[in-house]
Order: structure tokens, then sequence, then C-alpha cells
């Protein structure tokens, strides 16, 4: 199993930025997908979640209406589009496989760093 | 929403076992999630579903899950398991994954 996420950078608060999970070394498409990132010398923080099928989706309150998490079951990819961005989003993203019949998570990728900054 | 406390850290000597508290109300309830984060890298799963281990985890992992609180337990303390940890659930009420605050570790 592999997960390895793209896309970070540098922006400017009010910018917008999408991340990209490329899966590899399992059937992605039966697996639901996660998103929690690490804001520096911070815990971790789930943002979002997507079910196998994009059927259900969840979005933490602190980033509702602003990012929207997708997935291309073709493409064995996850993404992050994140809208109107904050300096309080800066931190490493890491996408997250779920556990089969469970809630818990048992691959992480290496994360990607979003630093907004003025 | 669904908070879980963590106390900041832990000192154990080697060889010696070290207990991590994750409160929470109800927590016996749900599935709980442990995982270890050592600097720089991303987390791994130690164990899930209160008390199973994934494979190539040791068995001096373990955990257990009741009433308020559910407890990672690490026997026999080796150097490397100096790391944060972490609890997680699932809160069915609003379908949001949650942390808790995270355990320092530290091996004397």
């Amino acid at each position: 199993v592999q997960l390895v996420e793209s896309g970070g950078g540098l922006v400017k608060p009010g910018g917008s930025l999408r991340l990209s999970c490329a899966a590899s070394g399992f059937s992605f498409s039966s697996y639901s997908m996660n998103w929690v990132r690490q804001a520096p010398g911070k815990g971790l923080e789930w943002v979002s979640s997507i079910s196998s099928s994009s059927g259900d989706i969840y979005n933490a309150d602190s980033v509702k209406g602003r990012f929207t998490i997708s997935r291309d079951n073709a493409k064995n990819s996850l993404f992050l589009q994140m809208e109107s961005l904050r300096v309080e989003d800066t931190a490493v993203y890491y996408c997250a496989k779920q556990i089969g019949g469970s809630s818990g998570f048992d691959y992480w990728g290496q994360g990607t760093l979003v630093t907004v900054s003025p | 929403s669904y908070e879980l406390t963590q106390p900041p850290s832990v000192s154990v000597a080697p060889g010696q076992t070290a207990s991590i508290s994750c409160g929470g109300t109800n927590i016996g309830r749900k599935s709980v999630h442990w995982y270890q984060q050592k600097p720089g890298q991303a987390p791994i799963l130690v164990v899930y579903d209160d008390g199973d281990r994934p494979s190539g985890i040791p068995q001096r992992f373990s955990g257990s899950n009741s009433g308020n609180t559910a407890t990672l337990t690490i026997s026999r303390v080796e150097v490397g398991d100096e790391a944060d940890y972490y609890c997680q659930v699932w809160d069915s009420t609003s379908g949001h994954r949650v942390f808790g605050t995270g355990t320092k570790v530290s091996v004397l």
C-alpha cells in the first residue's frame, strides 16, 4: 500500500489550493478515505472523509463550506479542494486509508505541507 | 461535538509498563483506535477496534476500553517507543472522526 500526497505549497490568505493523493497497492474503490492535518507543533485534526462510492461525505466544522473532498476511483486518486484559506489552515495534510469495516486508519501518506501566509 | 482527553505526557523507564488514558463520554460504547507518531513521520496505527493489533505491531502494545476511559498499554517499554500517541474514535452522531489531544511518551 502506498499513498502519495501532492499539491501543497505557499498561498496567501483567501487563496485556493487543490491537494491530491495517489493510491496504489490496494483496491482503492473499496475503501473510505480521509484527510487529516497537523499544524506545526500541534496534534492531529481530522478534516474530511469520503466513502468508497462518494455517497457519504463528512467535514470537520473548521473547514465546512470551504473544503471539498472528492475521489476518482478510475484513477485511484483522492482530492481536497481548499478555498478561502486562512492562516490557521497551515498544516501538514495527510491522506489516510480507512480500515474496511472499521473507522480506524491503517495506512497514511507522508503528508504535504500547506502554508497560508500574507 | 465529541471530545477526547489525554494526559499531555507520560514518563516511563525502559522495561516498565506505560499506560496512556483517553477519556470521553461513554467511550466504552465506541471503537477506539491508537496511533504512534515519531517526530517528522506520519502516524502509524498500533491498536484498532479497542484491542486489535495490525500485523507487524508487537504484542507489547495492547488496548482496553470501558465506561468513560480507553487505555493503551505498552509493556516492556523500549527506547524506540518514545513518541506521541493519539486515540481516535468515530462519532456516529455527527459522522465525524475525532482525535484525542495526544500524549508524549518519554522513556527515561
